[in-house]
């Protein structure tokens, strides 16, 4: 089916180890973004990516790596996870002017 | 920068009653968009209604429709003929109108909508 997907859905890791959460879209939108949610906060903006190996920080940046070698996916990437990480992140997808989400996949890191 | 701002943390509404839920928004901009998301218990963020600063008209989805106040900077969601599966959170966002680093979306921190029978 069309339509954007993350994995994991769950995950559960330590502090210090890396965790790539995945992103795929079969739209062909050109830009791709992840978002974490947090109670409080509604949803943030980690990084986005305008097309192809085009990527640019948003409003909280830290600790996060993206990467985007193909237009459908947008991987992210916690280098070494620390609890504050701990969240719900969300990957979206958009050509115009609406962002379409992924389901999310809720992270926890003891 | 822009905010956007949801007084309501939690709302309740009987099912088939009316409610509204209320958003107001900062921006120095003229040209922008405004949408309401959907969040149920599975998480998924669902788009329930957009609207377009410079179109004056309100927007209307079926049961759900917005009062948009450009001048007011506010824009409330009227859900009527409320059912069970509206139960869920509801997000307010903003957006520039154009790409590039506008892209990105600004939410409020969201409201709880209740359905009681």
């Amino acid at each position: 089916d069309a339509g954007i997907t993350q994995s994991p859905r769950y995950k559960i890791t330590e502090t210090g180890r890396q965790v790539t959460l995945m992103c795929h879209q079969t739209w062909s939108h050109s830009y791709m973004f992840w978002y974490r949610q947090d109670l409080g906060h509604g949803l943030r903006l980690i990084y986005y990516s305008a097309a192809a190996d085009i990527t640019d920080k948003g409003e909280v940046p830290d600790g996060y790596v993206v990467s985007r070698s193909k237009t459908e996916n947008f991987p992210l990437t916690l280098e070494s996870a620390t609890r504050s990480q701990t969240s719900v992140y969300f990957c979206a997808s958009s050509e115009l002017d609406t962002q379409y989400f992924g389901p999310g996949t809720r992270l926890t890191v003891l | 920068a822009q905010t956007v701002t949801q007084s309501q943390p939690e709302m309740s509404v009987q099912e088939a009653e009316t409610v509204t839920l209320s958003c107001t928004y900062d921006t120095s901009e003229s040209d922008y968009y405004l949408f309401w998301y959907k969040q149920p218990p599975s998480r998924q963020m669902i788009l329930v209604i957009r609207q377009e600063a410079y179109k004056q008209q309100n927007a209307t989805e079926n049961r759900f429709s917005v009062n948009f106040q450009k001048a007011a900077k506010s824009f409330s969601l009227k859900i009527s003929d409320s059912q069970l599966g509206d139960a869920a959170m509801y997000f307010c966002a903003y957006r520039r109108r154009y790409t590039g680093t506008a892209s990105k979306l600004t939410f409020g921190t969201g409201t709880r909508l209740q359905v009681t029978l």
